[in-house]
């Protein structure tokens, strides 16, 4: 079992490049969430998703998009990046039935946008 | 909205003191999770606490949920240097238990 695995590790952009981030999980999960995580802060949702087909906004939605269209993948898209998404991203995974709620995250993306 | 606190922000401790962090919200909780991120890594999930008073352990760790169930708090006992990094209270949203709010974290330094 891999987990929950994030590609890529590290990435550079440019202002006004975009970029996908890919996460993927091989524990059957459900729930699938992406985070930002910013110095000195807690992790802030940014998408989620219940199901495959189905996706939700958390907190900070602005200028990401997501899709879920495997059970096993979650997608983060960012169309045009801009210098205050320079961030490290997570990406975590829960299962419905286990009472703990827990999640599972990735290692993370670090992104920095110049 | 929904708010969680957590203190102390940072703490640096000699190894072998204790270590308390306490997480309070601003709303009565269903349940709490625990997770501790090392540096450089990710959140690992510690533990939930789900009752009103409820404490459990793990060998040097001690959770505690309030009573109202709207404070939980941390405890390690004789730190060492395996327990540096930030620990984060995560209880979830009101009304969306799939949905957490993550507190700040309290950033552990140990001094061996």
């Amino acid at each position: 079992n891999a987990g929950v695995t994030q590609t890529p590790k590290f990435r550079v952009l440019k202002t006004g490049q975009s970029m996908t981030l890919l996460c993927a999980q091989d524990m059957n999960h459900e729930y699938m969430y992406w985070y930002r995580q910013d110095p000195g802060m807690g992790l802030r949702l940014i998408h989620y998703s219940v199901g495959e087909g189905t996706t939700a906004k958390g907190e900070v939605p602005d200028g990401y998009n997501v899709s879920r269209l495997k059970k096993q993948n979650f997608l983060l898209g960012l169309e045009s990046a801009a210098p205050s998404q320079t961030s490290v991203y997570f990406c975590a995974s829960s299962y419905f039935l286990d009472p703990t709620y827990e999640q599972y995250f990735g290692p993370g993306t670090r992104l920095t946008v110049t | 909205g929904q708010q969680v606190m957590q203190i102390p922000q940072y703490q640096h401790v000699q190894e072998g003191e204790d270590f308390t962090t306490y997480c309070n919200s601003s709303t009565t909780l269903s349940n709490i999770q625990w997770y501790k991120q090392r540096p450089g890594g990710h959140p690992v999930f510690l533990i939930q606490l789900v009752k009103s008073g409820e404490v459990k352990k793990q060998k040097r760790l001690t959770f505690q949920f309030g009573e109202a169930k709207k404070n939980s708090s941390l405890h390690i006992t004789a730190t060492q240097t395996t327990d540096v990094g930030t620990y984060f209270c995560a209880p979830p949203l009101v009304g969306n238990n799939r949905k957490l709010i993550w507190g700040l974290g309290t950033s552990l330094a140990v001094n061996p």
